[in-house]
């Protein structure tokens, strides 16, 4: 089944233990991206990856870092993690973009409620 | 800026009626739109998209969307709701950046609400 995963799907922790939020697709998707859901903000992005080696800075990126080294993941990392941290957290992923053409859907994991104390 | 705004925090239908959930955007050139659900405990599942071509979508559970330039709307339509259709529905899109981050700009969610 094609498919996104993530994990853990649930993490409490305390403030400044660093954690990973693994994720995974097995579409042999290009690009992948890392949102956190907050209410009355809707999804807003934090990093994405155009290819392997390849991330860059979405709307939201303090505090996170990121790494592609295979195609099929793409880990979330939080070397600090704060209280204002805590969130549901989701990766998405697609097919390659090809010039101006950003068509093709996103396919989101089922998402990581992450809470920091 | 560019921004979605869904309306309505939550919209409350009777099983057997006609839903609709709103959706206004604001960005620049000709966007492409989204609609995705969640399900409690659950991830984004995508419905329907619209890139060019008839203004009308149909995408999965038999929801469509209708795309309006002038209104610059893309509002979420099913002709006979279901008590399963009972979610958080999100609008997104994504606009021409010129570049390559692919970005959604997702609306703050619209809780459907299907009473029997």
């Amino acid at each position: 089944e094609a498919q996104v995963t993530q994990n853990p799907r649930y993490l409490i922790t305390v403030t400044g233990k660093k954690l990973t939020v693994t994720c995974s697709q097995n579409m042999n998707h290009e690009y992948m991206s890392w949102y956190r859901q907050d209410p009355g903000l809707g999804l807003r992005q934090i990093y994405y990856s155009m290819n392997v080696e390849v991330t860059d800075k979405g709307d939201v990126p303090e505090g996170y870092k990121v790494s592609r080294k295979e195609k099929r993941n793409f880990p979330l990392i939080l070397e600090s993690p704060s209280p204002n941290q805590t969130s549901l957290y989701f990766c998405a992923s697609s097919l390659k973009w090809q010039g101006e053409d950003f068509r093709n859907t996103q396919y989101f994991g089922p998402g990581t409620r992450l809470t920091v104390l | 800026a560019q921004s979605v705004a869904q309306p309505e925090d939550q919209v409350n239908v009777a099983e057997g009626n006609p839903l609709t959930v709103k959706c206004t955007y604001s960005v620049s050139g000709n966007p492409y739109l989204f609609w995705y659900v969640q399900y409690p405990n659950r991830g984004l599942q995508f419905l329907l998209k619209y890139i060019t071509g008839d203004n009308l979508v149909k995408g999965s559970y038999g929801f469509e969307a209708e795309f309006n330039k002038s209104q610059t709307s893309f509002h979420l339509k099913k002709p006979s709701a279901l008590v399963s259709d009972s979610a958080l529905y999100f609008c997104a899109v994504r606009p021409h950046y010129g570049g390559a981050t692919n970005k959604l700009i997702f609306g703050t969610g619209t809780l459907l609400a299907v009473q029997p």
